[in-house]
């Protein structure tokens, strides 16, 4: 069966350490991936996507991989500060339509 | 300015009830969707219209119909509404189908009792 995984239990770093989440998908094959970030009681807001030819992509303290033969996406997030903490979703579209399928997400708790 | 914005935020209503939900978009984006996260957390994709037209229609009880009165707008109805109907209903937009990011409101928690 189709599935998206991720970290489900909740991701607890320092302040100003690198922070990396996991996104693991199995019978996928998806042109691209994207990551979100959602605070509590808010929407998910779009952050990165990366292509299928693309084996990194990078915004600032953020950089994702992809890897399309290990069929996973690592999401980085360098110095990391407590604003940082929020849940990460990752999403893929298994029709290229944006018919996006999204991971529970994982919950990433920034310490100062 | 809200990009994406749902009324209402909070909705608590007893089974059986007909609600509404409704979503508007100054983004001037082609497509939007309606996509519900159940208690796990999963964000699960309803339906989508492009151009007021109904692109994607994934399995949903009938007793959910969109309605796009203009590309602006995506409203939901939800006829005799059931205990399992309780989750957050997110509404959002994009450019055009295919690779774009999804722009999300801020969602509408929707309470069976």
């Amino acid at each position: 069966s189709q599935k998206i995984e991720q970290n489900s239990e909740a991701l607890n770093i320092q302040e100003g350490k690198t922070a990396t989440l996991t996104c693991n998908y199995t019978n996928y094959s998806p042109a691209y991936l994207q990551w979100y970030r959602q605070d509590p009681g808010r929407g998910p807001v779009f952050l990165l996507l990366i292509r299928e030819n693309e084996k990194e992509k990078r915004k600032e303290r953020l950089k994702v991989t992809f890897d399309t033969t290990l069929k996973q996406s690592l999401f980085h997030i360098t110095a990391s500060q407590p604003a940082d903490s929020a849940t990460y979703l990752c999403a893929l579209d298994p029709e290229y339509g944006n018919k996006l399928v999204f991971g529970a997400g994982t919950i990433l708790r920034v310490k100062s | 300015d809200t990009a994406v914005s749902q009324t209402p935020k909070y909705l608590v209503t007893q089974m059986g009830n007909d609600k509404s939900i409704k979503c508007e978009q100054n983004l001037g984006h082609d497509t939007m969707y309606w996509y519900k996260q159940d208690s796990k957390k999963f964000l699960k994709i309803m339906f989508s219209y492009n151009n007021k037209e109904l692109i994607i229609n994934e399995t949903v009880p009938n007793r959910f119909s969109p309605k796009s009165p203009d590309k602006a707008h995506l409203n939901l109805h939800i006829n005799s509404l059931e205990l399992g109907d309780s989750a957050v209903y997110f509404c959002a937009s994009s450019p055009r189908t295919g690779s774009s990011p999804l722009h999300f409101g801020n969602g509408t928690r929707l309470t069976v009792t």
